[in-house]
């Protein structure tokens, strides 16, 4: 099956405590972008990818880091956890091109106590 | 950077009925496409329909259609014979011709009344 895969699902953790959300996708995807989903504010782009690689910041970068080591795979890696980063955070991956929507992963609700 | 823009948090519709989700948009490029996205209690995020700029042909897909006014930056989603299975949050979104980037709208919550 067609899909992306992220974990955990759940996540809590402490402040300053280093964490990495996994991705991974096996549609041979050129695209993989981070998202990260609060209330009123929407989906904002963390970081995103278009190949092995490539990386750029998004709209909300600050305190994440990423790699694309390999085409499939594209952790989200959070060095020094805060609260502020309390959020549903979303994974998703696409061809290239504009006409192809994102494909998501099922989302990893991190709190950040 | 683009954005977009849903001035509805919350709808509701009773069920059966047809309700309409607006979205605008601001963009300088002439060639991009739009999105509307459904993300249901179980968070999914789910793609319901899309619309490419240069269509004037307005996209349908059974009970979910657009109605796309370039000149106006407009893209709202009509969800017709609504049914308890649509309620969930909408978000529109904007894919420009870089490709990479998507944005997105706030998302409008709709409920379903039986």
């Amino acid at each position: 099956e067609a899909q992306v895969t992220q974990n955990p699902r759940y996540l809590i953790t402490v402040t300053g405590k280093k964490l990495t959300v996994t991705c991974s996708q096996n549609m041979n995807h050129e695209y993989m972008s981070w998202y990260r989903q609060d209330p009123g504010l929407g989906l904002r782009q963390i970081y995103y990818s278009m190949n092995v690689e490539v990386t750029d910041k998004g709209d909300v970068p600050e305190g994440y880091k990423v790699s694309r080591k390999e085409k499939r795979n594209f952790p989200l890696i959070l060095e020094s956890p805060s609260p502020n980063q309390t959020s549903l955070y979303f994974c998703a991956s696409s061809m290239a091109g504009q006409y192809y929507g994102y494909t998501f992963g099922s989302g990893t609700r991190l709190t950040v106590v | 950077a683009q954005t977009v823009t849903q001035s509805q948090p919350e709808m509701s519709v009773q069920e059966a009925e047809t309700v309409t989700l607006s979205c605008t948009y601001d963009t300088s490029e002439s060639d991009y496409y739009l999105f509307w996205y459904k993300q249901p209690p179980s968070r999914q995020m789910i793609l319901v329909i899309r619309q490419e700029a240069y269509k004037q042909q307005n996209a349908t897909e059974n009970r979910f259609s657009v109605n796309f006014q370039k000149a106006a930056k407009s893209f709202s989603l009509k969800i017709s014979d609504s049914q308890l299975g649509d309620a969930a949050m909408y978000f529109c979104a904007y894919r420009g011709n870089t490709g990479n980037q998507f944005y997105f709208g706030t998302g409008t919550s709709l409920t379903v009344i039986p």
